[in-house]
């Protein structure tokens, strides 16, 4: 069965460090990696897509790729209490997305 | 440009009743899917259409749920009869052609007394 998976935390953080989550998986298949994030009682946002091998950064944000490792992280510099949230990971299988269970991240001031 | 819209937000309901969910999709995407969160379960996808046509249900829990897209810009999840391991919140996603970005509505958070 094709899994993502991810640390469900809580991933306790102080303010202006680096948050770093992490994602394995296990369809080797697979292309197209994706951090979405969710607020409580919100719905999933999309905050990264990385395709290739390697980083790809966006503001604080940070989403790393090895495939040979079959291995996604997300880093967050200078966190910021905005960022407590649920951080997603999914992986594109067969026009799917998997969905990891999800990081619980918290950011203490 | 409006996102997915799904409606209603909230649903309170006994348990045997039979609950209809809707879904608005982003114009122009050609891919639906329909998810249920649970604290327990986490994101589960239930079906996945692409043009209208349902290509895999094989997350759909049992025969009491069932989903249709009539069009290209509606789609219901219909629970009935309705019980209380049902109460989740559901999403409602959409995607367009060619990419595997999915985006999501605010979801309905269902209640099964």
């Amino acid at each position: 069965q094709k899994e993502v998976e991810q640390n469900s935390g809580p991933l306790s953080v102080p303010e202006g460090a680096i948050a770093s989550l992490n994602c394995t998986y296990s369809d080797r298949v697979s292309q197209s990696f994706f951090w979405y994030r969710q607020y409580s009682g919100k719905s999933p946002e999309l905050i990264m897509s990385i395709y290739s091998n390697g980083d790809k950064e966006d503001g604080r944000f940070t989403a790393q790729l090895n495939k040979a490792s079959q291995y996604v992280s997300l880093l967050i510099r200078d966190s910021q209490p905005s960022d407590s949230a649920t951080y997603l990971c999914a992986a594109d299988s067969n026009y799917q997305l998997i969905w990891g269970a999800g990081t619980k991240l918290i950011i203490k001031p | 440009d409006a996102g997915v819209i799904q409606s209603p937000r909230h649903e309170v309901t006994e348990m045997g009743q039979e609950v209809t969910l809707r879904c608005k999709p982003i114009s122009g995407h050609n891919s639906l899917f329909w998810y249920r969160q649970t604290m327990m379960r986490g994101l589960e996808l239930l079906i996945y259409f692409n043009n209208n046509v349902p290509i895999d249900d094989s997350g759909m829990p049992e025969d009491r749920f069932s989903a249709k897209m009539p069009n290209a810009s509606f789609s219901t999840l219909k629970i009935q009869p309705s019980e209380p391991r049902d109460s989740a919140v559901y999403f409602c996603a959409s995607r367009g052609q060619g990419v595997e970005t999915q985006y999501f509505g605010p979801g309905t958070r269902l209640l099964v007394l």
